[in-house]
């Protein structure tokens, strides 16, 4: 079975810093890795996902994502924080090899503070 | 072009009672997936169809739930004899098998309260 870990509950950042927001996983196949974002009042939205290829995601909004296979990680990063970019933001993960159950982590509260 | 839409956005009912939410997909979307959602956790996945069929329901949680999706579009997601453990945010996501795949489109959610 796979799971996701988002090891903080709240990140906070000043605006013009750089972020990340962390999330780690297990799967027994190999990982489709996503992260969602979840604006006040508004439903999930997808940022970016890794499937294959450079371990190095782009993704919406400017956010990026590292997968390291090794350490089983896919922070979510950006380079200059916005105020707007202050959000719920949740990691997912699929197993390639076992149907179509979506596991998402519990979510980070991201404030990025003027 | 219009998104994922759910109906009600918000039911109350009592424990013991029978409830029906549904979702709307977006036009053309094959796949479609129910969550549910807990206060501070994040979405827990229910069922996901491919066209008409069920093609994974792993996560409902006992034969208390149940959904359809007759005509692979709109989708009703059903629960008997409610519980008041049954209250949480029912969310509704579609995708597309054909370039975005994986790419899930959530609804604004059903809020459903047992009392």
């Amino acid at each position: 079975a796979q799971s996701v870990a988002q090891p903080e509950d709240q990140v906070n950042v000043a605006e013009g810093n750089p972020l990340t927001v962390k999330c780690t996983y297990s799967v027994s196949g190999n990982p489709y890795l996503f992260w969602y974002v979840q604006y006040p009042n508004r439903g999930l939205q997808f940022l970016l996902k890794y499937i294959t290829g450079d371990n190095l995601v782009k993704g919406s909004y400017g956010f990026e994502a590292e997968f390291n296979k090794s350490q089983t990680s896919f922070h979510l990063k950006k380079p200059s924080a916005l105020v707007s970019d202050s959000a719920l933001y949740f990691c997912a993960v699929r197993d390639a090899d076992y149907g179509q159950n979506f596991v998402f982590g519990p979510g980070t509260r991201l404030s990025v503070l003027p | 072009g219009a998104g994922v839409s759910q109906t009600p956005s918000n039911k109350v009912t009592e424990k013991g009672k029978y409830v029906e939410l549904r979702c709307d997909p977006i036009s053309g979307h094959t796949a479609l997936y129910w969550y549910r959602q807990s206060l501070g956790q994040g979405p827990e996945f229910l069922i996901y169809f491919q066209g008409t069929g069920a093609a994974d329901d792993s996560g409902l949680p006992n034969d208390r739930f149940f959904a359809v999706r007759p005509e692979g579009s709109v989708s009703t997601l059903k629960i008997q004899r409610t519980e008041r453990g049954d209250s949480a945010v029912y969310l509704c996501a579609s995708s597309s098998l054909a370039g975005r795949r994986d790419e899930q489109f959530f609804g604004p959610g059903t809020r459903l309260t047992v009392l």
